[in-house]
């Protein structure tokens, strides 16, 4: 088991870009979410899906995208980059029943300039 | 709606202190509550769980017990070590509503 991947480790972007961050679990996790990671805050929920086909947004969605044609696949959009998503990104699965253990990715750190 | 708190840090203690990391948290419902560590350029992992109410989560010497009464969770170890230098998270489920409290740096000194 890989368990959850996310690439790339690193990106720079200019203001503007577009970007899609990949996440992929292999532990055929029903539930998969995207967290932002800022010094002082925590962990901010982006969007979260509960299943192939269903996504729904989190506390801090504005300005991202995501879709989930697969279980194993959750990628994150970045539409038109800001500065203000410059952080570290985290992808993470659970199963949904039981304990609700999350399990993380290795993350993202994006810069925007 | 369902929050985090933990204290702030950061935290410093000398090898073999006592640890407490206070969490305290608001819920609608009856949510399973989580300790998570981050080491330095890693993602989260899962320290200990509690799911329900006077359940103890143990791991690695670190106990933490579900306090209904108190809505709290605090983090305790006997005995730290150098190695147990990281980021602690607080974090509830209620059950698709995952919150993280802020994170608690901790640095142990040899």
């Amino acid at each position: 088991n890989a368990g959850v991947t996310q690439t790339p480790k690193f990106q720079v972007l200019k203001t503007g870009q577009s970007m899609t961050l990949q996440c992929a679990q292999d532990m055929n996790h029903e539930y998969m979410s995207w967290y932002r990671q800022d010094p002082g805050m925590g962990l901010r929920l982006i969007h979260y899906s509960v299943g192939a086909g269903i996504t729904d947004q989190g506390e801090v969605p504005n300005g991202y995208n995501v879709s989930r044609s697969t279980t194993e696949d959750f990628p994150l959009r970045l539409l038109s980059a800001a500065p203000s998503q410059t952080s570290v990104y985290f992808c993470a699965s659970r199963a949904r029943q039981g304990s609700y253990e999350q399990y993380f990715g290795p993350g993202t750190r994006l810069t925007v300039t | 709606g369902n929050s985090v708190t933990q204290m702030e840090g950061p935290v410093t203690l000398s090898e073999e202190a006592f640890l407490t990391i206070n969490c305290t948290y608001t819920a609608t419902g009856y949510p399973s509550l989580f300790w998570y560590v981050q080491y330095p350029g890693e993602g989260l992992q899962l320290l200990l769980k509690a799911t329900k109410a006077d359940d103890k989560g143990s791991n690695k010497g670190f106990e933490a017990t579900y306090r209904k009464e108190t809505t709290s969770f605090h983090l305790e170890k006997g005995s730290v070590q150098v190695s147990d230098s990281a980021v602690y998270f607080c974090a509830l489920s209620d059950p698709d509503d995952m919150r993280f409290g802020a994170g608690t740096r901790l640095t142990v000194k040899p």
